[in-house]
C-alpha cells in the first residue's frame, strides 16, 4: 500500500491551465477506473472533484477534468482561478475493497 | 443535507485506547458503505479502513491492521473507530467519509469535520 506519486507542487497565473499527474501502479491506478481527486484547504476537510478517472460530481466546476492512462491519471484545471489555491489529492482503489491515497499537491496561483 | 458529525479526540498516551464516532443525518446511513481516513501534522491523506453497509465486513490499511476496528451501529446511525495500542505515528486528525451505496467501491463524496488524535506521553 504505498502511496500514489504526485509532484509536490504545482503553480500557474491566474486564467492559464495546469496538470497534476498521479502515477501508481498495475495493482492500483493501471487495473482500475476507480480513481478520484479531491480539493483540501488548509484547516478544511477534502471534497471531491472527480471520480471515475473522469466524471464530476453536480456541482464541481467544469474547469476541473480527469483523464487516466496506464498507471497514471491526472486531473487538469482550467481557467485558473484563485480559490483554486489549495491541496490537491488523487485516490485509488487497490482491490480488496482497499485504497490508496496520492502524496498530494500544492498547487500555487501566482 | 447530508452530514457526518465526529466527536472524540484527543491526548492520549502511548499504548492506550481511544474510540471515535461519526455520527451521520440526511441519508439512508444503512445502505452506504463507510470510510475513516487520517491525516498526519503537515502530512499527506491515509486511508485508514472500511466497513460494509451492513457491517458484515471490514477492511484495514496495513498500518493499523490488529490494532483499530471499524464498527457501526446502523439503528443510531453511527460508525465507530477503536484505536487501541496507540503509537506516536497514529497522531492526526482522523475524518469519518461516506462510500458508496451497498459493497461497491468508489470514491468518498460526503466527509466529517474531522478529529484530532494526539499520541504523546
Amino acid at each position: 500500500q504505498s502511496a500514489l506519486t504526485q509532484p509536490a507542487s504545482v503553480s500557474g497565473s491566474p486564467g492559464q491551465s495546469i496538470t497534476i499527474s498521479c502515477t501508481g501502479t498495475s495493482s492500483d491506478v493501471g487495473n482500475y477506473k476507480l480513481v478520484s481527486w479531491y480539493q483540501q484547504h488548509p484547516g478544511k476537510a477534502p471534497n471531491v472533484l472527480i471520480f471515475e478517472s473522469n466524471r464530476r460530481p453536480s456541482g464541481v466546476s467544469n474547469r476541473f477534468s480527469g483523464s487516466k492512462s496506464g498507471n497514471t491519471a491526472s486531473l487538469t484545471i482550467s481557467g485558473l482561478q484563485i480559490e483554486d489555491e489549495a491541496e490537491y489529492y488523487c485516490c485509488s482503489y487497490a482491490g480488496g475493497s482497499t485504497y490508496v491515497f496520492g502524496t498530494g499537491t500544492k498547487v500555487t496561483v501566482l | 443535507q447530508v452530514q457526518l458529525v465526529q466527536s472524540g479526540g484527543g491526548v492520549v498516551q502511548p499504548g492506550r485506547s481511544l474510540r471515535l464516532p461519526c455520527t451521520a443525518s440526511g441519508f439512508t446511513f444503512s445502505n452506504y458503505g463507510m470510510h475513516w481516513v487520517r491525516q498526519g501534522p503537515g502530512k499527506g491523506l491515509e486511508w485508514v479502513a472500511h466497513i460494509w453497509y451492513d457491517g458484515s465486513d471490514t477492511f484495514y490499511a496495513d498500518s493499523v491492521k490488529g490494532r483499530f476496528t471499524i464498527s457501526r451501529d446502523n439503528s443510531k446511525n453511527t460508525m465507530f473507530l477503536q484505536m487501541d495500542s496507540l503509537r506516536d505515528e497514529d497522531t492526526a486528525v482522523y475524518y469519518c467519509a461516506r462510500g458508496p451505496l451497498g459493497t461497491m467501491a468508489g470514491y468518498f463524496d460526503y466527509w466529517g469535520q474531522g478529529t484530532l488524535v494526539t499520541v504523546s506521553s
